[in-house]
């Protein structure tokens, strides 16, 4: 199975400060790789898709970056409603996976 | 607006089935690959199993192989999980989930499945 390792396990950040979240794939997933947010008591919801691809609905202040095995994702102006767990991951080959999880915390 | 709708989640005993539901509505379901995907406080997320449009293509994850069935009726906009065999560490939150390529785009609200004596 390709492992998922994302780092940090948890950040705070000011408002309006810049903030980055990495993923690192055990080997080459070729962009395949969706970033997803997740509130308290709430399903995860889409953020970023191939890599770079901004779902619909999405803030612009979200982007996704990388290749081969390492990817990130940046949040440029951290806002309240940023709170939450930030996952990574993989739809490259069976079975899924993902990242262990960020939590980013307003400062 | 997309909706994913779980239901047939509980307490169940160690060995026994549980099968769940997943009623779709907004999109044309028969257009989508779905998911189920399950969450716990100790492993994260994690994938269990995909079905292809036409439900002739199946996927599961190494741990629920032989135990579990995925399954849509596009007639109904519903997709199904059987889980036979049940073990305490398939306890966990699962998630319907639609996926129109590598990545689930809509995620259902949750059904909590406890497998306990």
């Amino acid at each position: 199975d390709i492992q998922m390792t994302q780092s940090p396990a948890s950040l705070s950040a000011s408002l309006g400060e810049t903030v980055s979240i990495e993923c690192l794939a055990s080997e080459g997933i070729s962009n395949s790789l969706a970033w997803y947010q997740q509130k308290p008591g709430k399903s995860p919801q889409l953020l970023i898709y191939g890599a770079s691809s901004l779902q619909d609905g999405v803030p612009s202040r979200f982007s996704g970056s990388g290749s081969g095995t390492q990817y990130s994702l940046k949040i440029s102006g951290m806002q309240p409603e940023d709170e939450g767990v930030y996952y990574c991951q993989q739809g490259y080959k069976y079975p899924w996976t993902f990242g262990g999880g960020t939590k980013l915390e307003l400062k | 607006e997309v909706q994913l709708v779980e239901s047939g989640g509980g307490l169940v005993q160690p060995g026994r089935s549980l099968k769940l539901s997943c009623a779709a509505s907004g999109f044309t379901f028969s257009n989508y690959g779905m998911a189920w995907v399950r969450q716990t406080p100790t492993k994260g997320l994690e994938w269990v199993a995909s079905i292809s449009t036409g439900g002739g293509n199946t996927y599961y994850r190494d741990s629920v192989k032989g135990r579990f069935t995925i399954s849509r009726d596009n007639a109904k906009n519903t997709q199904y999980l059987q889980m036979d065999s049940l073990r305490s560490e398939d306890t966990a939150t699962y998630y319907c989930a639609r996926h129109p390529w590598e990545e689930v785009d809509y995620w259902g609200q949750g059904v909590m499945v406890t497998v306990s004596s």
